[in-house]
C-alpha cells in the first residue's frame, strides 16, 4: 500500500521558533510537494521539488523554506514560526511524467501562539 | 497566473444525482483533475480529464470542454458517505492548482 507520511498529526509551537515538518514517501516519486490549507482558501502550493536538491516555489513561498536531501524525504521549515502560519500542512508526491496524481500524507495541524 | 471557480458548498439527498462545476483561467493547462477530502482527511485523487469528454469510474464522471475550460463532476446514486469536500484543481507540468473547494452535504 502506497503510503505518505508526515513526522506529526499535531503540533503547537511559540512564536518565533523554528519548526521543521517533515515527509516521507515510498512510492519512489520524484516529485513532491508542500501546501497548506486554510478554511475558505483550498490549498495552497509553498514550494515543490522534482529531485533531490532541486526545489520550487509556489504560490505562497515567503517564510517558508524546504530541503530535499534524499528522494523519499521532503522537509518543511519555518526559520521563525508566526501566528499567520498557524494552519494545516499537506505533503504529497506524484511521478514526473503522466497525469499528475498526488498521493496526500494526513498533515499536520500546526498552532503557533 | 491561474484561477478556478466552485460553487463553495452543495446540497442533495440519498439516491439522487449532483453536478459540482468547474471553471478555470489559466496558462499552460495539462488536464482538470478532482480530489475528494472527507472532514479530518486527506485528499484523494477520484479522476483526471486531459481531453474533452466525459470519463466515468464507477458512480462518479468527470466531464471537460478544453474550449469553454470548464469542467464537472457529476456524482450518481448518493450515498451519506460522499458527503466531504471536492476540489477541482488545474495540472500544470508538475503541479496542481486548487479551486477553493466545494462542500457536498448528502442528507436522508
Amino acid at each position: 500500500d502506497v503510503k505518505v507520511t508526515q513526522s506529526s498529526r499535531y503540533l503547537v509551537k511559540r512564536t518565533g521558533e523554528k519548526v521543521f515538518l517533515e515527509c516521507v514517501q515510498d512510492m519512489d516519486h520524484e516529485n513532491m510537494f508542500w501546501y497548506r490549507q486554510d478554511p475558505g482558501l483550498g490549498l495552497r502550493l509553498i514550494y515543490f521539488s522534482y529531485d533531490v536538491k532541486m526545489k520550487e516555489k509556489g504560490d505562497i513561498p515567503e517564510g517558508y523554506s524546504v530541503s530535499r536531501e534524499k528522494k523519499e524525504r521532503f522537509s518543511l521549515i519555518l526559520e521563525s514560526a508566526s501566528t499567520n502560519q498557524t494552519s494545516m500542512y499537506l505533503c504529497a508526491s506524484s511521478l514526473r511524467q503522466g497525469r499528475n496524481e498526488q498521493f496526500f500524507g494526513p498533515g499536520t495541524r500546526l498552532t503557533v501562539l | 497566473g491561474q484561477s478556478l471557480e466552485q460553487p463553495s458548498e452543495v446540497t442533495a439527498v440519498e439516491g439522487a444525482i449532483v453536478q459540482i462545476n468547474c471553471t478555470y483561467q489559466t496558462s499552460g493547462f495539462y488536464g482538470l483533475s478532482w480530489y475528494q477530502q472527507h472532514d479530518g482527511g486527506a485528499p484523494t485523487f477520484l479522476s483526471y480529464n486531459a481531453l474533452d469528454g466525459l470519463e466515468e469510474t464507477g458512480r462518479f464522471s468527470s466531464f471537460l470542454s478544453r474550449s469553454d475550460s470548464y469542467g464537472y463532476l457529476l456524482l450518481q446514486e448518493l450515498q451519506m458517505k460522499d458527503s466531504a469536500s471536492y476540489f477541482c484543481a488545474v495540472s500544470g507540468y508538475s503541479t496542481l492548482t486548487f479551486g477553493k473547494g466545494t462542500m457536498l452535504l448528502v442528507s436522508p
